[in-house]
């Protein structure tokens, strides 16, 4: 299988913590973006950070790449409620197949 | 508004029965895709286009067939469903022009049970 791992599988921390999600790929990548699921609803971008970028930030949300290694993390700075929902990571090559992981579910405590 | 529609929501039938899962995106989008997702599998792709007339196998192509005769149509076709093929379906569209980075609009999603 091509498919990503994501660890944890699940997350759950209380409202102001910070949430780190890691991503590992098993191929080559253009580049490698993080989604988020609802439950049951249609994925949503969040970020996507090219392969010659090592990290990128989008209001809460920071990204890292580790092409040696072929890994990722997402960090969530000051959780929220509202936060609470699945992850998941899409590593894309140059046809524009994403190859997603299994995602990290992460619930948010009030 | 840009979005990406699918027809039906939900739909419930028998082993065998052909089906037909619509998807239309209003982006002028390149290219589009089917998943599928599964508990504990995350997402498989089916198939995808990236472009009219040009489609390509996925992860988990067989028992599904698709069409692109239109740019903004991207239809999933079950020949005989079976109850295998239960699961949460989405398709997704992207531009691949310039640098974007093909980041990915999705559908709301097709909850299919085959009994």
């Amino acid at each position: 299988s091509q498919q990503g791992e994501e660890d944890p599988q699940a997350l759950s921390i209380q409202e102001g913590e910070n949430a780190t999600m890691n991503c590992s790929y098993k191929t080559s990548i253009n580049n490698l973006q993080w989604y988020r699921q609802n439950s049951g609803r249609g994925l949503v971008h969040l970020i996507l950070i090219r392969s010659n970028e090592r990290e990128k930030h989008s209001g809460r949300l920071r990204v890292t790449l580790d092409t040696s290694k072929k890994s990722s993390s997402l960090l969530i700075t000051a959780s929220r409620a509202a936060d609470t929902a699945s992850y998941f990571c899409a590593s894309s090559g140059n046809t524009g197949k994403l190859i997603f992981g299994q995602g990290t579910t992460l619930q948010v405590k009030p | 508004e840009a979005q990406v529609t699918q027809n039906p929501r939900y739909l419930i039938t028998v082993t065998g029965k052909k089906l037909t899962v619509t998807c239309s995106q209003n982006m002028n989008h390149e290219y589009m895709s089917w998943y599928r997702q599964d508990p504990g599998l995350g997402l498989r792709q089916i198939y995808y286009s990236m472009n009219v007339e040009v489609t390509d196998k996925g992860d988990v192509p067989e028992g599904y067939k698709v069409s692109r005769k239109e740019k903004r149509n991207f239809p999933l076709i079950l020949e005989s469903p079976s109850p295998n093929q239960t699961s949460l379906y989405f398709c997704a569209s992207s531009s691949t022009a310039g640098l974007g980075g093909y980041e990915q609009y999705f559908g709301p999603g097709t909850r299919l049970t085959v009994t």
